[in-house]
């Protein structure tokens, strides 16, 4: 256990689907993010979150919805998502400029 | 913009042996952090090092080392006698300023590293 929690581990959806990822830190860290991993592409950046408060959004489209209720629990809400949209979903946690520290991911799978 | 540069999307080494995953970036900030992580395939990313821009003295922890040369803008990753548990991806990656409030890192594209028994 990194101190990172994610859930669920994997997930499979349709694309008229709602679901929800959960990621939570008991760490003291102060910033909270999301990043994608598509095969064979770099981690791309998604949300940014310090003290709860949201410092970037990468461009990311409308079918992908954070939620940050407090430093220490992030949600990513899903919504008619596309199949290129399948990938590993990571989150992380930092206090300040630190390293990051990662949850496990979650595999989610669009069909 | 930030660019992160991993020109080697694979590499082998024999176990016990020393190796260096060559990274380079591109900022025009003067203060920025680099990283470096690995991912066995289990899909966990794990912090392994970090190197300030100020920082005079490269960074070490157990065997891995950061050789960061400024002028060239490079951070190669530096582990030494191999083992077999080190196969895995390892990526370098670079976030700008320092750090105070939510930042955000980018990351390169990986290097798989292969270790022979």
């Amino acid at each position: 256990e990194t101190g990172v929690t994610q859930t669920p581990r994997h997930l499979v959806m349709g694309m008229t689907n709602k679901k929800s990822l959960k990621c939570e830190q008991h760490l003291g860290h102060n910033a909270m993010y999301w990043y994608k991993q598509s095969a064979k592409k770099p981690l791309e950046l998604m949300f940014v979150y310090n003290f709860k408060e949201q410092t970037e959004n990468n461009s990311v489209p409308s079918r992908f919805s954070p939620e940050c209720p407090n430093s220490s629990h992030l949600f990513l809400h899903l919504h008619t998502l596309q199949p290129e949209d399948s990938a590993l979903y990571l989150c992380a946690s930092s206090r300040r400029g630190n390293g990051y520290t990662f949850g496990s991911g979650t595999r989610l799978t669009v069909v | 913009a930030q660019k992160i540069t991993q020109t080697q999307p694979g590499m082998f080494v024999q176990e016990k042996e020393a190796v260096t995953l060559d990274c380079t970036y591109d900022t025009s900030d003067q203060s920025y952090g680099l990283f470096w992580y690995k991912q066995p395939s289990s899909g966990e990313m794990i912090f392994l090092i970090y190197q300030g821009s100020y920082d005079e003295q490269n960074a070490t922890e157990g065997r891995y080392s950061l050789n960061f040369q400024k002028a060239r803008k490079s951070a190669n990753l530096v582990i030494s006698a191999s083992q077999l548990g080190d196969s895995a991806m390892y990526f370098c990656a670079m976030r700008e300023g320092d750090g105070g409030g939510g930042f955000k890192t980018i990351f390169g594209a990986g290097t798989r590293l292969f270790v022979k028994a």
